[in-house]
């Protein structure tokens, strides 16, 4: 059974502060991975992909390591508007069929 | 930027009746998708479509569901006979190839509740 884990959290942070997500899967096979972001009832939306070498996108690192199939995302400087459920997903290859994680809910705070 | 609709974003049904979920993929791309979200739970993958045909499909995509390309723009899902563990919010997504190398838009989706 192929799954995506991740810690449900939820992380609570203050703003500015420094926050970092981690996942797992279980797939071997998997050849891409991303970070959704999901507010409350909304539909995901593609935050950044994530590749072998790690790649940033502003106060966004992502990084893969595929001998221990695990995969981070760090968030640097959060903002408020940074609150929302990050949800890990893998693609295993076959048409359509992205994995998702439960995610993880992040809360920022004045 | 162009965008994933769907109707109704709010859908109540009795029990064992049909609906239908519409949806208006992005106009130039080619794969099609519908996934589903209960309340708290994952984001669950149902099926892929690409040039007329189902691709793939889970195992939740049993012979209750069904989907369709009616027309040049519409992409629909059927059920044929809900049961209450189908409510969820339903979400419409396409790309347009290849996820290996394409991303993928969601619709806001529909959130169906089954009574």
């Amino acid at each position: 059974r192929k799954e995506v884990e991740q810690d449900p959290g939820p992380f609570n942070v203050p703003e500015g502060a420094t926050v970092a997500f981690n996942c797992t899967y279980s797939n071997s096979a998997s050849q891409s991975f991303f970070w959704y972001r999901q507010d409350c009832r909304k539909e995901p939306k593609l935050l950044m992909s994530v590749y072998s070498s790690g790649n940033e996108d502003g106060r966004f690192t992502a990084q893969l390591n595929r001998a221990s199939q695990y995969i981070s995302l760090l968030i640097r400087d959060s903002k408020l508007s940074d609150s929302a459920t990050y949800l890990c997903v893998a693609y295993g290859g076959s048409q359509g069929n992205l994995i998702f994680g439960k995610g993880t809910k992040l809360s920022v705070k004045p | 930027e162009p965008e994933v609709t769907q109707t109704p974003s709010h859908q109540v049904t009795q029990m064992g009746q049909e609906v239908i979920l519409r949806c208006v993929p992005i106009s130039n791309h080619l794969y099609f998708y519908w996934y589903r979200q209960i309340l708290g739970q994952k984001v669950e993958f149902l099926v892929s479509f690409y040039n007329n045909e189902i691709s793939e499909k889970s195992e939740i995509f049993d012979d209750q569901f069904s989907v369709e390309r009616p027309d040049g723009s519409n992409f629909t899902l059927k059920i044929r006979s809900t049961k209450l563990e189908d409510s969820a919010m339903y979400f419409c997504a396409s790309s347009e190839g290849s996820l290996t190398n394409e991303k993928l838009f969601f619709g806001s989706g529909t959130q169906l509740s089954v009574l």
